[in-house]
């Protein structure tokens, strides 16, 4: 299995609601990667997990709240969002440490925050 | 912070006409990696480089890394329709997290038939 499987692919919701985005790889890759990607402009980083554990936090706002229950797993719960959050949600992961085979990205949830 | 500069920003290019994209960083890398995201999809990853002066090829692409370790380029070869969609590059900056993968602006490249 080599891909990144992203649910929902569309989601769009209020700014007083709470969701999750949910992310899942079973190749066996210990990083994993929450980007945003507004329209015409390139994946932002916001998050990294390596080996289960946050290792780089681009100053997200608090109302982006990752989680990553297990190696294969990555959510993102969502809360209190803001217009400007709209955005294509892209997941991605990676081996850790190992040259060569670069970021395996899902096909991303676009988010609509009205 | 870091940034990764690419030229230009848009390319439109005659199918059969080559193509060329150019990515500087403000800092050295550690390595450079490209990849092509089509319209309404997801990067997909085409390659990375390493070594200082590195090239390498994929059939009618071919992408060298800077000297410094600061630049890199992608050419392609007589385009085709195919090959429309943005390229980006990115890379981690030297010495730091390998998971800081900073991506270039893109460069999104038309081709008419």
């Amino acid at each position: 299995d080599t891909e990144v499987t992203q649910t929902p692919k569309h989601l769009v919701m209020g700014m007083t609601n709470k969701k999750s985005l949910k992310c899942e790889q079973h190749m066996g890759h210990r990083a994993m990667y929450w980007y945003k990607q507004k329209a015409k402009k390139p994946p932002e980083l916001m998050f990294v997990y390596s080996y289960e554990k946050l290792s780089i936090n681009e100053s997200v706002p608090s109302r982006f709240s990752p989680e990553c229950p297990n190696s294969s797993l990555l959510n993102l719960h969502l809360h209190a969002l803001q217009p400007e959050d709209s955005a294509l949600y892209l997941c991605a992961s990676s081996q850790w440490g190992k040259l060569g085979e670069g970021y395996t990205f899902g096909s991303g949830t676009r988010l609509t925050v009205v | 912070g870091q940034q990764v500069m690419q030229i230009p920003q848009y390319q439109h290019v005659q199918e059969g006409e080559d193509f060329t994209t150019y990515c500087n960083s403000s800092t050295t890398l550690s390595n450079i990696q490209w990849y092509k995201q089509r319209p309404g999809g997801h990067p997909v990853f085409l390659i990375q480089l390493v070594k200082s002066g590195e090239v390498k090829k994929q059939k009618r692409l071919t992408f060298q890394f800077g000297e410094a370790k600061k630049n890199s380029s992608l050419h392609i070869t007589a385009t085709q329709t195919t090959d429309v969609g943005t390229y980006f590059c990115a890379g981690p900056p030297y010495g730091g997290s390998q998971g800081n993968l900073i991506f270039g602006k893109g460069t999104k490249l038309s081709v008419k038939p």
